[in-house]
């Protein structure tokens, strides 16, 4: 079956734009979860939805938002984006009952 | 929170000798320990995952140990060769259901395999 797909891959928006990011999870899943990935912070935990409720969210700004749809499909959205947004994005995917989570192959955001 | 520390950032092995990551890890909740392997430009790819109410888990060349009581798991690659050399993180997670978890991750580790 397909994979978990991000759109789009690469991204390049200026300071004080807003961006949305999408992800699809692998049919059948309906939990999804973002990462943000740095080379200074690593992989933090952004937020995590299940059956369009948000259950987690990790310690980032306002800012960062997301929404999950009656598909599954989910997607998170930063406005005011600043220099420090710079970052590759990935989401993750879970079904029900299985904990692996399968990881998409991310957006990439360039904040200039 | 959970915080998960990994050590070492950086190892270079000689192919076929053997490489072992460490992480520990703060919250006793926690009870998924995935390791996820990265290579430059992909996606984190699962490569084994430990739960705990095991000790140990192997597949193949990869295993994980887990110490609930001091708090810390390891990742042992055995035989390594070039294709091992990535980045690995290691990850924690309190017990959920029905979801994809919210993973700690560990800072990585850049495994170099040398030729």
């Amino acid at each position: 079956k397909a994979g978990v797909t991000q759109t789009p891959r690469y991204l390049i928006k200026t300071r004080g734009q807003q961006v949305t990011l999408s992800c699809s999870p692998i049919s059948g899943h309906r939990s999804v979860s973002w990462y943000q990935q740095t080379p200074g912070q690593g992989l933090q935990f952004l937020f995590e939805y299940f059956s369009e409720t948000q259950r987690n969210k990790g310690n980032f700004p306002g800012r960062f938002s997301g929404r999950q749809f009656s598909n599954s499909r989910s997607e998170m959205n930063v406005s005011t984006l600043e220099l420090g947004d710079s970052a590759l994005y990935l989401c993750a995917t879970s079904d029900r009952g299985n904990t692996e989570a399968f990881f998409g192959q991310g957006t990439r955001l360039t904040v200039v | 929170g959970e915080n998960v520390e990994q050590h070492p950032s950086t190892l270079s092995v000689q192919e076929g000798d053997s490489a072992v990551i460490k992480c520990t890890y703060s919250d006793s909740a926690s009870n998924y320990f995935p390791w996820y392997k990265q290579e430059l430009g992909k996606r984190p790819q699962l490569i084994i995952d430990i739960r705990s109410n095991v000790g140990e888990k192997k597949d193949q060349r990869i295993a994980v140990t887990l110490n609930k009581t001091a708090k810390h798991f390891s990742l042992h690659i055995t035989e390594t060769q070039p294709e091992d050399s990535a980045v690995y993180f290691c990850a924690a997670s309190p017990k959920a259901s029905g979801s994809a978890r919210q993973l700690t991750f560990g800072s990585g580790t850049q495994l170099t395999v040398l030729p």
